[in-house]
């Protein structure tokens, strides 16, 4: 079964320095998301694309946050410099159509950021 | 999207059906109710989802309301590997408004 990707697993950083995260959707999947998951509290939505282009980001903190999906494919989200607070799970998901009536996103393992 | 109201916790016995409910008393006639799941320190699992009609599929059923204000999610024999926090979604089928939107789900502790 096809699952989406995401590397590294888990990552330990310094406030202030630069951390990045990949995802690799399921093949054929036109749509990526990046969600933040702050302990205790259900994901929230940072970053949407429909292939190459960002569809929402009205929830990503610009000053410090980007992503970017070049060939719309895979997918890179990028803090600089890191908080203390960006210490969460990030979850990239995938769905195959923006658009389709009633279709499903899927998620990756996610990547759990610790920032010290 | 519509808000959706879930208890914060819920026990039930291996080998029972758990089942789990949702209210959602202002959802639109254009909004689908999802359900995920999230067992500990992975991403959420998509388990069902309905528009109108209940379904079934080989991991639980979803039965909603007529009046679609509220529906249940059923587990039909619980296992330990069904403990995880679950999550009622409602979610737009129209571009612009088809994110999913958490809440903080209902705690399922599977009993031996």
């Amino acid at each position: 079964e096809a699952e989406v990707a995401q590397s590294p697993r888990y990552k330990i950083t310094e406030k202030s320095q630069a951390v990045a995260f990949w995802c690799d959707p399921i093949s054929g999947h036109a749509t990526l998301y990046w969600y933040r998951q702050i302990l205790g509290q259900g994901p929230e939505l940072l970053v949407q694309f429909q292939d190459e282009s960002v569809v929402d980001d009205s929830q990503l903190p610009k000053d410090r946050f980007s992503a970017e999906r070049l060939k719309g494919v895979d997918s890179t989200l990028k803090i600089q410099p890191a908080e203390l607070g960006d210490s969460a799970m990030y979850l990239c998901a995938s769905s195959p159509n923006l658009g389709w009536q009633g279709e499903t996103q899927y998620f990756g393992p996610g990547t759990r950021l610790l920032v010290l | 999207d519509a808000k959706t109201t879930q208890p914060t916790s819920m026990d039930c016995a291996e080998g029972r059906a758990a089942n789990l409910p949702c209210n959602h008393s202002t959802i639109s006639g254009n909004e689908y109710v999802y359900w995920y799941r999230q067992i500990h320190s992975q991403g959420p699992q998509y388990i069902i989802h309905g528009l109108k009609n209940n379904e079934t599929n080989e991991m639980a059923s979803l039965i909603i309301t007529e009046d679609r204000k509220s529906s249940t999610l059923i587990l039909p024999h619980a296992t330990l590997r069904d403990t995880a926090v679950y999550y009622c979604i409602v979610r737009g089928s129209n571009f612009g408004n088809e994110k999913l939107t958490f809440g903080t789900g209902t705690r399922l502790t599977i009993i031996p």
